[in-house]
């Protein structure tokens, strides 16, 4: 099992509509979580930050984490074609010392 | 403006050339790391820095060489490349190492060609 799985889409929605992006882990040890969204042929940037369970909201951003489920979430509310990339999940902590990243969805928000 | 720059953007080079790839990072980080980026692959860490000594080597072939001559500048040296190895490197700082909850910030990234 790999240690973190994350759909690689493409997800293709309408303008307006909100976008769900999710991630799940196997390794329990994880204690902090991070968003990252990549544009065509541009490094990642850091989108959302969060340690342990909960939300935490940023604008139109809310990153959702459930570690009794192993689960976490990045939502978009009123997307906009602006949001159109790659968004790739982090994490890492306990023995982990390197982040783990997934392989990212590629989201696409048509106008 | 990440704070990251890495040149060149773009580099094409034949199997039997040898070229680098240059990092400086603005933000007075510690650590300081290479990664490769292929399409549908999670980004591959492939060296790590802290205080300009290597502190993980992830099995990455001796054809990529990196120095970290200070803690503002990296550079991965590639020599005798194969066209398996074209993908996009990504250099990355971070105030120390990340076991302890600090981010990573990213270059915009060097577009490796080998032909």
């Amino acid at each position: 099992q790999k240690e973190v799985e994350q759909d690689p889409g493409p997800l293709s929605v309408p303008e307006g509509a909100i976008v769900s992006l999710n991630c799940t882990y196997s390794n329990s040890a994880f204690q902090y979580f991070m968003w990252y969204r990549q544009y065509s042929r541009k490094g990642p940037e850091l989108l959302m930050y969060t340690y342990s369970s909960g939300n935490k909201e940023d604008g139109r951003f809310t990153a959702q984490v459930d570690k009794s489920s192993k689960y976490i979430s990045l939502f978009i509310r009123d997307s906009q074609p602006s949001d159109s990339a790659t968004y790739l999940c982090a994490m890492g902590g306990g023995s982990q010392g390197n982040l783990i990243f997934g392989k990212g969805t590629k989201l696409s928000v048509k106008p | 403006e990440t704070g990251v720059t890495q040149t060149p953007r773009h580099l094409v080079m034949g199997m039997t050339n040898k070229k680098s790839l240059k990092c400086e990072q603005h933000l007075g980080h510690n650590a300081m790391y290479w990664y490769k980026q292929s399409a549908k692959k999670p980004l591959e860490l492939m060296f790590v820095y802290s205080l300009e000594e290597r502190v993980e080597n992830n099995s990455v072939p001796s054809r990529f060489s990196p120095e970290c001559p200070n803690s503002s500048h990296l550079f991965l040296h590639l020599h005798t490349l194969q066209p398996e190895d074209s993908a996009l490197y990504l250099c990355a700082s971070s105030q120390d190492l990340p076991g302890t909850g600090n981010t990573i910030y990213f270059g915009e990234g060097s577009w490796l060609t080998v032909v």
